[in-house]
C-alpha cells in the first residue's frame, strides 16, 4: 500500500533556482496539505485544499505556489528558492473535507537552498 | 503566542516510569484534538485522537480540559520503544488546516 508519496525525497538548490515537490495519494482521501518541518519549530501549514479543485493559505504560504491536479495530486512550487526555505517539507491527506479524521504522512522532502 | 505550545523536553526517563505531557491551544473554538508521534527523520504518524470524556489505548490515556484549553497525554510503565518525539495537534472547526505544537520529545532509557 503506498499511501502518500511524495517526490523528490532529497534535492539541494542555488539561491533563486525553482522546483516543484510533488504528492499522490492513492487513497481517495478528499483534503490534501502541505507542511514544512523546521527544528524547534513543529510542523507549520503552507498551503491546504480541502477538496479537488479549492486551495488555501496555511500559516507561512509566502513564497510558494500549489496545485491540486485532480483529487490523487497536491503540488508544491517553490518559484525562486531562498535559503530560508530550506528545511523537511512534508505531504498529508485526509478522508474528509472537514478534516477531522486522520492525517497520513508521506515520508517527507529534504530539501536545501544555498 | 503560539497557537499550539508544547514543552519541549527533553523528557529523559527511566523504563518503567510514567511520563505526562501538556499541551495548551489558544482558540477557543477548536474542535478536534490528536497526539502523534514522530520518530527521529521519520512521518508523524497518529497515536490517538482526544475525546472530551478522556480516552485510553493500552498504556496511553489522553485528557481533554476544554475550559483550561490543555490537553495531556500519560504514559504508564514506559517501554524503551516509546522514545520519540510527540506531537499535539489541535483543528479549528471554522478552519480546515490542522496545527502541530513543536513537539515533545522523550527519551526512555534502560
Amino acid at each position: 500500500n503506498a499511501g502518500v508519496t511524495q517526490t523528490p525525497k532529497f534535492q539541494v538548490l542555488k539561491t533563486g533556482q525553482s522546483m516543484t515537490l510533488q504528492c499522490a495519494q492513492d487513497m481517495n482521501h478528499n483534503s490534501m496539505y502541505w507542511y514544512r518541518q523546521d527544528p524547534g519549530m513543529g510542523l507549520r501549514l503552507i498551503y491546504y485544499s480541502a477538496s479537488e479543485g479549492t486551495t488555501d493559505k496555511g500559516e507561512v504560504p509566502n513564497g510558494y505556489n500549489v496545485s491540486r491536479l485532480n483529487k490523487r495530486e497536491f503540488s508544491l512550487r517553490l518559484e525562486s528558492a531562498a535559503p530560508s526555505q530550506t528545511s523537511v517539507y512534508f505531504c498529508a491527506s485526509t478522508r474528509n473535507r472537514e478534516g477531522t479524521g486522520e492525517l497520513f504522512f508521506g515520508e517527507g522532502s529534504r530539501l536545501t537552498v544555498l | 503566542r503560539k497557537e499550539v505550545e508544547q514543552d519541549p523536553g527533553p523528557f529523559n526517563v527511566p523504563e518503567g516510569a510514567t511520563v505526562a505531557f501538556n499541551c495548551t491551544y489558544s482558540n477557543s473554538a477548536s474542535q478536534s484534538f490528536f497526539w502523534y508521534r514522530q520518530d527521529c527523520r521519520k512521518e508523524p504518524k497518529l497515536l490517538m485522537s482526544v475525546y472530551s470524556s478522556g480516552n485510553e489505548d493500552g498504556r496511553f490515556t489522553a485528557q481533554l480540559n476544554r475550559a483550561s484549553q490543555y490537553i495531556s497525554l500519560l504514559i504508564r510503565d514506559s517501554k524503551l520503544s516509546d522514545s520519540a518525539t510527540y506531537l499535539c495537534v489541535v483543528r479549528t472547526y471554522n478552519n480546515n488546516d490542522m496545527r502541530f505544537g513543536a513537539g515533545t520529545r522523550l527519551t526512555v532509557k534502560p
